[in-house]
């Protein structure tokens, strides 16, 4: 099945830093979705975003299908943006289960 | 709408003893999933239902686990007789469409703790 990577494994910014996490999949998508699940346990969607860019108010991801690779920036950081992030994808032609990468763990210091 | 709502949020039980999960997808969704979040081995997909129906359950982990959708509005998630390596964060997920083509939007999560 996929392989879902992401990187870095953890983070620590100061309020106000700006910060890049990568995913990298083994396959092509047809599904690719980011998500933060925040210190309470909640994960919320962020991003579905198989191609392109999409843009959330200081949140962007960039998913580039083609070099199996999804890029997701967070612009002056606030200490609410602390929490895990999550990667998943699905592949094309497989059974459409989203398979979910190990997360980055962000930490934002006030 | 609500939102994706689970039932109960927290369970505490002893090994052996029977384990209903609840699951109410938001309106007008068509797929239903059930996902199991450890320490060790993450965020997994245990089985997933589109339109009632169940399409993959390859990630069901034995047969004392077994998940049923009766109809477009309701989901339970069962583990008879649970164990404590069954302790876990229990999500579940619904989405528009078929599959995982769609954004999916997760519930709360219900905290099982097995003694």
């Amino acid at each position: 099945g996929i392989q879902v990577e992401q990187s870095p494994p953890d983070l620590i910014l100061q309020e106000g830093a700006n910060s890049t996490l990568r995913c990298n999949f083994s396959d092509s998508v047809n599904n690719l979705q980011w998500f933060h699940q925040n210190p309470w346990g909640q994960l919320i969607n962020l991003f579905y975003i198989p191609s392109g860019t999409k843009q959330n108010g200081r949140l962007s991801a960039t998913t580039v299908a083609t070099e199996r690779y999804s890029l997701l920036y967070i612009s002056s950081s606030q200490t609410t943006d602390s929490g895990v992030y999550f990667c998943a994808a699905s592949t094309q032609g497989g059974s459409e289960k989203l398979v979910f990468g190990k997360g980055m763990k962000l930490t934002v210091n006030p | 709408d609500a939102g994706v709502i689970q039932s109960p949020r927290h369970e505490v039980t002893e090994m052996g003893q029977e384990v209903t999960l609840r699951c109410k997808p938001i309106s007008g969704h068509n797929s239903l999933f059930w996902y199991r979040q450890t320490m060790m081995r993450g965020l997994e997909l245990l089985i997933y239902f589109n339109n009632n129906v169940p399409i993959d359950d390859s990630g069901m982990p034995e047969d004392r686990f077994s998940a049923k959708m009766p109809n477009a509005s309701f989901s339970t998630l069962k583990i008879q007789p649970s164990e404590p390596r069954d302790s876990a964060v229990y999500f579940c997920a619904s989405s528009r469409g078929a599959g995982g083509r769609e954004t999916q939007y997760f519930g709360p999560g219900t905290r099982l703790l097995v003694l």
